[in-house]
């Protein structure tokens, strides 16, 4: 159990293209959702926290009007990178809690999505 | 402000052979909860281990336990019977009890190799 799954696992598109990348959770209801990005080698950085229903949390640093995130339903959350540019070229991970980590709850991955921007 | 520090950025197994991963933490909370996470070459991230602080006992999952030490803050993984499948990036992490949902903190990773 505890399935996650992450769409598309690798885009490559030009500069100036909007890419959505979608999160679901298969086989449970999510409470919450988290972003990742990863840079090789590196580990993983959180972008953002999103909880069904409502605004999603983003961490310092991170352009909310870059990173657009909607967490519509309990098994799907989306990620939108608007206007991506080279810079935004990485390894985006989502992961999904049956409910909150600060009680034990583990956190389950997704695949990944490859984002290459030309 | 906490931190995980895993200070093997790199390790290396003969098959069948026992491994231990390093992994300390920096915190002045007494309740918290630790993770060891897999990432192989697929880089689905995979839950491994998990910890509460609260519990003496070590955990163990089949082949993989951990050394929890919290006095020194100390987490490491031991991989017993190692398999080529055991071949991945090793991801140590803390969390706070009732910690806000991106307080999950992870270290830099080690990445582990099997050799048959």
């Amino acid at each position: 159990g505890a399935v996650v799954s992450q769409h598309p696992s690798w885009v490559i598109c030009k500069s100036g293209t909007s890419v959505k990348i979608e999160c679901r959770s298969l086989d449970f209801q999510a409470t919450t959702m988290f972003w990742y990005r990863q840079f090789p080698k590196q580990s993983l950085m959180l972008m953002a926290t999103s909880n069904e229903g409502s605004k999603a949390t983003y961490e310092q640093g991170v352009e909310k009007d870059k990173f657009l995130i909607n967490h519509a339903s309990l098994t799907l959350s989306t990620l939108t990178v608007t206007s991506a540019h080279p810079e935004d070229s990485s390894f985006y991970i989502c992961s999904a809690s049956r409910g909150a980590l600060g009680i034990g709850q583990p956190q389950h991955f997704g695949d990944g999505t490859r984002l290459s921007i030309l | 402000a906490q931190t995980v520090t895993q200070s093997q950025p790199e390790m290396s197994v003969q098959e069948a052979e026992t491994v231990t991963l390093s992994c300390t933490y920096d915190t002045s909370e007494s309740d918290y909860y630790l993770f060891w996470y897999k990432q192989p070459p697929s880089r689905q991230m995979i839950l491994v281990i998990r910890q509460e602080a609260y519990k003496q006992q070590n955990a163990t999952e089949n082949r993989f336990s951990v050394n929890f030490q919290k006095a020194a803050k100390s987490f490491s993984l031991k991989i017993s019977d190692s398999q080529l499948g055991d071949a991945a990036m090793y991801f140590c992490a803390y969390i706070k009890y009732g910690g806000s949902q991106g307080n999950l903190i992870f270290g830099k990773g080690t990445k582990l190799s099997v050799k048959p």
